[in-house]
């Protein structure tokens, strides 16, 4: 069956650090593919997704390029700040499934 | 536009008991899913509704159950509380891509914490 596969958290990170945070998936047909934040006590907030192949997903400087190839959907950011320690989580939804799989969530903590 | 919300956002139940939780989606939005969130088991999907219809359901006991209303309101509830059934349980809504009966992006509400003592 679909499913998806992130790297193992926590990954601490200091402030204006580089991130990755890696996510692969294995799917039938073509997923649309996503990234979802969760800050503590709240629920899952969309991040940035893609549709098909090649695209690239971006938002609030984060970013994620669906790589049919390599069947991955890394998220990316040249700079984090504190305010993105939260939960990271990739999913993939297949058309006409009307659910999502998600990954198991890859915590991230950024120190000033 | 108001968001997904979801009642009530905390809840403490007695192994047995039955519970009901209530999600309104984003205005508009016809579609309605539940999922629980455990941190053994992560996110995993309990069941989709559209048009008042169920069109996908999760592996999980019968005990699950859900539906939606014709206004787009979704309730789901859990009879004979397990202890393994604390988690947080989400609600999400997304807007049809026209003509289709599918969707992409899904709107999450805040939770519902539930505890089973």
């Amino acid at each position: 069956g679909d499913s998806v596969t992130q790297m193992e958290g926590p990954v601490t990170l200091s402030e204006e650090a580089f991130l990755t945070i890696n996510c692969t998936y294995t799917a039938t047909g073509y997923p649309s593919l996503f990234w979802y934040v969760q800050y503590p006590g709240e629920g899952l907030q969309l991040l940035l997704k893609a549709t098909k192949a090649d695209d690239k997903g971006s938002n609030k400087g984060f970013e994620a390029t669906y790589r049919k190839e390599t069947t991955s959907f890394h998220l990316e950011k040249g700079s984090v700040q504190v305010s993105d320690s939260a939960v990271y989580f990739c999913a993939l939804k297949t058309s006409g499934t009307y659910k999502y799989i998600f990954g198991t969530g890859t915590r991230l903590k950024v120190l000033a | 536009k108001a968001g997904v919300t979801q009642t009530p956002r905390y809840l403490i139940k007695t192994r047995g008991q039955q519970v009901t939780l209530s999600c309104s989606p984003i205005s508009g939005h016809r579609s309605v899913s539940w999922y629980q969130q455990t941190p053994g088991q992560g996110l995993q999907f309990l069941f989709e509704y559209f048009s008042e219809t169920q069109r996908n359901k999760g592996n999980f006991p019968g005990r699950f159950s859900g539906r939606q209303f014709s206004n787009s309101r979704s309730e789901m509830n859990v009879s004979t509380l397990e202890l393994g059934d604390s988690a947080l349980y989400l609600c999400a809504s997304s807007f049809e891509i026209t003509g289709t009966g599918d969707f992409y992006e899904q709107y999450f509400g805040p939770g519902t914490r539930l505890t089973v003592t």
